[in-house]
């Protein structure tokens, strides 16, 4: 029973161009969405953060939405980089307790991004 | 600015040996997250601690696994009578408590059961 969904395995996009990655959840009671960027035998990197209460985060080239009554969240990467070619993971949180708690993983979506 | 320690990195051991996976987290960060990715599938849970303490382990199989985060030291994650499902790449985590929601993730340890 997956609570978070990359519904598309891989994505293919040129460089200089938006890549849109796609994750849904089932869960409405996650307040915290995550994106993290990982490469091949390394560990994943923190990429960028969405509390519940907003709809929009922006970093840099990175943005991520959230439309939670859709239970939709996308992470837009403008201008895409050749160095962007990784897997992006989608990830979610409860808040359980003051301290912290786990994170809830999609399977991830590998971008591509050729010159 | 060392991140997130993992050692070793690539673990091989026959089955039923123990491993045992070592974890240094980030200066200033007492909370320790444990997770293991199979092929082809995200991340997945297994335990959080901290300094002496297990908060959530809701995550980690009921038998042959165990973990630790002593006083000194780094943490630890334990399998004994590794069988071949336990082939993985197990990732540790650390986060400072503030702004919880933010983990880092070391390099991982791939154990490989022969």
């Amino acid at each position: 029973d997956q609570q978070v969904k990359q519904n598309s395995p891989s994505l293919s996009v040129q460089e200089g161009r938006i890549s849109i990655l796609n994750c849904d959840y089932t869960n409405s009671m996650f307040d915290y969405f995550l994106w993290y960027k990982k490469y091949p035998a390394e560990g994943p990197t923190f990429l960028i953060s969405i509390s519940s209460i907003k709809d929009k985060n922006e970093d840099g080239r990175f943005t991520v939405f959230l439309n939670k009554s859709a239970k939709h969240l996308s992470l837009h990467i403008v201008p895409s980089q050749p160095g962007d070619s990784a897997v992006y993971f989608c990830a979610a949180t409860l808040y359980r307790n003051r301290s912290g708690t786990a994170l809830i993983f999609g399977k991830g979506t590998t971008l591509s991004v050729s010159s | 600015n060392a991140g997130v320690m993992q050692n070793p990195r690539h673990l091989v051991r026959r089955r039923g040996q123990e491993a045992r996976l070592r974890c240094s987290p980030m200066k200033g960060h007492s909370h320790v997250y444990w997770y293991r990715q199979l092929p082809e599938e995200g991340l997945k849970f297994m335990v959080y601690l901290q300094k002496e303490n297990i908060i959530d382990e809701s995550g980690m199989p009921k038998e042959r696994f165990s973990a630790e985060f002593p006083k000194e030291g780094p943490s630890i994650l334990r399998i004994q009578q590794v069988v071949r499902g336990d082939s993985a790449a197990y990732f540790c985590a650390s986060s400072p408590g503030t702004r919880w929601y933010e983990q880092y993730f070391g390099p991982g340890t791939r154990l490989t059961v022969t």
